[in-house]
């Protein structure tokens, strides 16, 4: 079986201020991961996602996610905050590449302030 | 890129009363189609995998007498709430898959229903 933690359901940084968005996973086979950005009223945008290879991927937007197998952790950054950052974000795991069947974290409300 | 659309974007409608949800992909064909649903304040939870041209796989927990699914072609995904009650109101979100040959999911703009 497989599931996703995000710690902090709400996150809050000044524009320019660097963005962590934590996600820890549980997954009894290699995990495929991904991290979508959702805007209100919106449908879910990838960001970004690991399959194999290189454990530091780069997504839109200058995020980027590190996968650390011995940590089970694939946390979202961004060096630098913007206005139009602010949205919810949702870490994701799934059994195969293409990231169907997905299981979701909670969420985590990610708010920019000037 | 790929779009998917789903429609309507939001819809009221009376308990009891059935309601239909589509979901396209517009510019290629999705043999698998997948449907989850959003509380407020909560993450996304898969209800049921669409497959076209045979029956939809649902989750532990998903009522299929409830949340019918119909994938009738390769662009064409439907998901209908039958006997709606106000705890079915919720975000309802679909995503395509456009393989084979490709490793990437689309998803829609989802519909956010309310039940009165």
């Amino acid at each position: 079986a497989q599931s996703v933690t995000q710690l902090g359901s709400h996150v809050s940084v000044s524009e320019g201020a660097l963005v962590l968005l934590r996600c820890n996973y549980s997954s009894s086979v290699p995990p495929y991961l991904f991290w979508y950005v959702q805007y209100p009223n919106q449908g879910l945008q990838l960001l970004l996602k690991y399959t194999t290879g290189a454990t530091l991927v780069k997504g839109i937007n200058g995020f980027e996610a590190e996968f650390k197998k011995s940590e089970t952790s694939f946390h979202l950054t961004k060096p630098s905050a913007h206005m139009s950052d602010a949205a919810e974000y949702f870490c994701a795991v799934s059994e195969n590449q293409a990231g169907t069947a997905l299981i979701f974290g909670k969420g985590t409300t990610l708010s920019v302030s000037s | 890129g790929a779009v998917v659309s789903q429609h309507p974007s939001w819809v009221i409608c009376k308990s009891g009363t059935s309601v239909k949800i589509e979901c396209r992909s517009l510019d290629f064909q999705a043999t698998t189609m997948f449907w989850y649903r959003q509380f407020p304040k909560q993450s996304l939870m898969l209800m049921a995998t669409s497959n076209e041209g045979s029956k939809a796989t649902y989750e532990q927990g998903v009522e299929k007498d409830k949340f019918l699914i119909n994938h009738a072609s390769l662009t064409l995904s439907t998901l209908t709430v039958t006997s709606a009650h106000p705890e079915d109101s919720s975000f309802y979100i679909c995503s395509a898959d456009v393989s084979p040959g490709h490793s990437v999911v689309f998803f829609g703009q989802g519909t956010r229903l309310t039940v009165v």
